[in-house]
């Protein structure tokens, strides 16, 4: 089956970029999408098809996918970005839908 | 816009069932995929399989095929659940989720239900 491999934690200061690798064998071939989640909540859509944004997601959170990685990139990050962020594609060749093992971003 | 509600929390022992319904308003969804995914205490998130309510297709990941039922009332807009021979490791959150089309994403997800699996 297939895997997506995340690192377990990210940490970054206030107002820098963080970016959250996802990788998988040939992920650049299929479509990425992200989820924030925070303590005790439902996880949020904030990337989706690689790099589009859904409404009410800020311009900061942007997402790319190339080859053998996805990243999720977050700008000018703020103390209330911090959570776990899962990737997260289907595999077309069992119909299974697969994450990632999380990350937790950590806002130093 | 469509929302997706779940229904309460649950205390079950090893061995039993437990059914946990997901409701949706605000849009149809005899045309979409509702997926159910859970989430152990401290742990990530993981597939279980989905259901199409207009058809009642559906597919269960391998780790529980044999031990989850999914199915639907389209009647009322709501898809059901269940999980067979509970264990403590089944202590988790349940969510459904709403997915157009495989390769797209979640959209929706519902506010989650507490599955706790304890003597």
């Amino acid at each position: 089956s297939y895997v997506l491999t995340q690192p377990p934690s990210v940490s970054v200061a206030p107002g820098q970029t963080a970016s959250i690798t996802c990788g998988g064998i040939g992920v650049g071939g299929k479509s990425v999408h992200w989820y924030q989640q925070k303590p005790g909540q439902a996880p949020v859509l904030v990337i989706y098809s690689d790099r589009d944004r859904p409404s009410g997601i800020p311009d900061r959170f942007s997402g790319s996918n190339s080859r053998d990685t996805a990243t999720l990139s977050i700008s000018r990050v703020e103390a209330g970005d911090e959570a776990d962020f899962y990737c997260q594609v289907w595999d077309y060749t069992n119909d299974h839908q697969v994450f990632g093992g999380g990350t937790r971003l950590t806002v130093l | 816009q469509m929302q997706l509600l779940q229904s309460g929390a649950e205390v079950k022992k090893p061995g039993a069932s437990v059914t946990v319904s997901c409701r949706a308003s605000g849009h149809s969804f005899t045309d979409d995929y509702i997926h159910w995914v859970r989430q152990a205490p401290g742990q990530g998130l993981e597939w279980m399989g989905w259901i199409m309510p207009k058809s009642g297709s559906k597919l269960s990941a391998q780790s529980f095929q044999g031990r989850v039922t999914m199915s639907r009332d389209t009647s009322i807009n709501t898809a059901y659940m269940e999980l067979h021979e509970l264990n403590p490791d089944d202590t988790a959150f349940y969510y459904c989720a709403r997915v157009s089309r495989s390769d797209r994403p979640f959209d929706t997800w519902g506010q989650g239900t507490l599955v706790t699996v304890s003597s």
